[in-house]
């Protein structure tokens, strides 16, 4: 079954911490996407990357960061730098990164804060 | 600038009954417009997209949409509701290969 995944479903981050959030799709997309959700804002981009071994920064990148080494995975990580990281956690992809492309999303991250 | 805006936060819709969602875009030139929706603590599935010619757009699930240039509009539709209906559903729209998407209206069905 062709398809993202998201690991893991929860996780919870004491202060000072780096998480790391993963995004592995097998959908041979170019393109992949972290976004943040939070109630009644709708999602906001974070990163997003066109190809392998490039990335770019989306609406809220502070306290984030992203590499993209494999086609498949683009893992996310939250720094210490983010100052509130609560919130749910959707990646997506897109066959390329291109206007109009559809892109479809895995089933999302909780991450809260101890 | 860009923008999306659902004008509606929570919706509530009897069984059976028609279910409408605003839409209202702001854009330059010709908009492409997604709608997706998200089950509890699920990820977003496609319902329909707008890119150009019929304006009037079926999706998956008996929803449509209808794009109105005039008013900047592409409102979601659908003719009995079921109680699996009941998500979030999130309007979008791309700009360049970004999806700028609105807060989202919250449907829930009574029985």
């Amino acid at each position: 079954d062709g398809g993202i995944t998201q690991s893991p479903k929860y996780l919870f981050r004491k202060e000072g911490q780096n998480v790391t959030l993963s995004c592995e799709q097998n959908l041979n997309h170019d393109a992949m996407y972290w976004y943040r959700q939070d109630p009644g804002q709708g999602l906001r981009l974070i990163y997003y990357s066109q190809i392998v071994n490039d990335f770019q920064k989306g609406d809220i990148a502070e306290g984030y960061s992203v590499s993209r080494e494999k086609k498949e995975s683009f893992p996310l990580t939250v720094t210490s730098a983010q100052k509130n990281p609560t919130a749910f956690y959707l990646c997506a992809s897109s066959p390329m990164a291109s206007r109009g492309e559809t892109q479809y999303f895995g089933p999302g991250t909780r991450l809260l804060v101890l | 600038a860009q923008s999306v805006t659902q004008p509606d936060i929570h919706i509530t819709v009897s069984e059976g009954a028609s279910l409408e969602l605003r839409c209202n875009y702001s854009y330059g030139a010709t908009p492409y417009l997604f709608w997706y929706v998200q089950s509890p603590g699920q990820g977003l599935q496609l319902l329909l997209k707008y890119f150009s010619g019929d304006t009037l757009v079926q999706g998956i699930k008996g929803f449509e949409a209808e794009f109105k240039r005039s008013q900047s509009s592409f409102n979601l539709r659908k003719p009995s509701v079921h109680w699996s209906d009941a998500a979030e559903y999130f309007c979008a729209l791309a700009n360049d290969y970004k999806l700028s998407f609105g807060a989202g209206t919250t449907v829930t069905v009574r029985a």
